[in-house]
């Protein structure tokens, strides 16, 4: 079992719609959690982060944790065909220590 | 965040031969990482670079193969040495906290 597990995809979803991307882990020492939108040949831009279990908002985004079930999620509200590119989700136990862990990442495709 | 120069951007090579790819921090951290991604894979970590100590590698990658250097706390260079089609990848840099990334160097090897 790979220690962090995301759905490849693709996933296609009107533009709009609300977009919910996911990612469970195995490895109880991550504390730390990442989403990453990587746009094709591009580096991986991060999102956003979050420390250990609940919710944060950014605008369109929330991610959310819930490190007793080892699952985090990324919601995309009124999704937009920018958006469009893949997804990684990330993790560490070190708080900027250690390097990341990453999810093989989500292909997200938005319909005009 | 720190903002990270990274070169070259792409670079086709013959096998047997090395590639030195360069990462420039606008601002000075101590650790570096080094990342492999894999076609349609995700990214892996090489290795972690401190200024003023030996890198630290991770399972499956060896010093010999990706030698790491880390002369000051803004500068960083990854080898591909003696590189096969199998090294084809797009190697990153990344730097602590901040969480931010190179645009990445596409190698090709053939």
């Amino acid at each position: 079992q790979k220690e962090v597990e995301q759905d490849p995809g693709p996933l296609s979803v009107p533009e709009g719609a609300i977009v919910s991307l996911n990612c469970t882990y195995s490895n109880s020492a991550f504390q730390y959690f990442m989403w990453y939108r990587q746009y094709s040949r591009k580096g991986p831009e991060l999102l956003m982060y979050t420390y250990s279990s609940g919710n944060k908002e950014d605008g369109r985004f929330t991610a959310q944790v819930d490190k007793s079930s080892k699952y985090i999620s990324l919601f995309i509200r009124d999704s937009q065909p920018s958006d469009s590119a893949t997804y990684l989700c990330a993790m560490s136990g070190g708080g900027g220590a250690d390097g990341l862990t990453f999810g093989k990442g989500t292909h997200l495709i938005i319909q005009p | 965040s720190a903002v990270i120069s990274q070169k070259p951007s792409r670079d086709i090579c013959q096998r047997g031969t090395s590639l030195t790819i360069q990462c420039q921090v606008d601002s000075q951290v101590t650790m570096m990482f080094w990342y492999r991604q894999q076609p349609g894979q995700s990214l892996t970590l090489i290795a972690t670079a401190n200024q003023g100590s030996e890198a630290t590698y991770e399972s499956g990658f060896v010093i010999d193969k990706f030698p790491i250097s880390r002369p000051n706390l803004t500068f960083s260079t990854l080898t591909v040495s003696n590189m096969s089609p199998e090294d084809s990848s797009i190697y990153l840099c990344s730097v602590e906290k901040g969480y931010t990334f190179g645009s990445g160097t596409r190698l090709t090897v053939v």
